[in-house]
């Protein structure tokens, strides 16, 4: 059971590219959800899912954009890649609301 | 909005002590909260969960405390050993907001001393 899968695990952008980064959950979880941290912070919600279809934003939207096309994957495009945007980014899953998320291993970006 | 925050930025114990981790927060509504274990390099690592309707709540060495009346949470490590070193966050659900996701704290470094 592989849980939730992060790719790439390390990315290294100048600014103004764009990427994605991927994450996928194999537990059929309704619920997924993108963190990042900065250094020595706590995680800030970026965008989550409630299901297939439906996404909405979290505290700090600007400069990302997700899609949910299916029930296990939630990709997290980041078009004009800014300084300010490197970070790490945890992708997470949930069955539902009220149960604890399950954490992917990160993606480390860097823009520079 | 949510603000959970923690008192201390780094806590120092020796190995075999009692370790306690606090966590204040500021919205009355939080109705879930999660303790999360971070090591370097790993994404966080879920601990132990308490609900509102619940004062305290028990693990294998962990123990959460929810004080409602004065918004405050702790997260209690028996017997502390050297594995338990990492970062630790608190965690909450607020019930009002309409977001259905996890509102985090900055989190509290535990180091333990040989």
């Amino acid at each position: 059971n592989a849980g939730v899968t992060q790719t790439p695990k390390f990315r290294i952008l100048k600014i103004g590219q764009s990427m994605t980064l991927q994450c996928t959950q194999d537990m059929n979880h309704n619920y997924m959800y993108w963190y990042r941290q900065d250094p020595g912070m706590g995680l800030k919600l970026i965008y989550y899912s409630v299901g297939a279809g439906i996404t909405d934003k979290g505290e700090v939207p600007n400069g990302y954009n997700v899609s949910r096309s299916t029930t296990e994957d939630f990709p997290l495009r980041l078009e004009l890649a800014a300084p300010s945007q490197t970070s790490v980014y945890f992708c997470a899953s949930s069955y539902s609301q009220g149960l604890n998320p399950y954490f992917g291993a990160g993606t480390r970006l860097s823009v520079l | 909005g949510e603000s959970v925050g923690l008192h201390l930025p780094t806590l120092s114990v020796q190995e075999g002590d009692n370790s306690i981790i606090n966590c204040a927060y500021s919205n009355s509504a939080s109705d879930y909260f999660i303790w999360y274990k971070q090591e370097s390099g790993k994404g966080p690592q879920f601990i132990i969960d308490i609900r509102s309707n619940m004062d305290k709540r028990q693990g294998q060495r962990v123990t959460v405390l929810l004080n409602k009346t004065v918004k405050h949470l702790s997260l209690q490590i028996a017997a502390t050993q050297p594995g338990d070193s990492a970062v630790y966050f608190c965690a909450a659900f607020e019930a009002d907001t309409g977001r259905r996701a996890l509102t985090f704290g900055s989190g509290t470094r535990l180091q333990v001393q040989p």
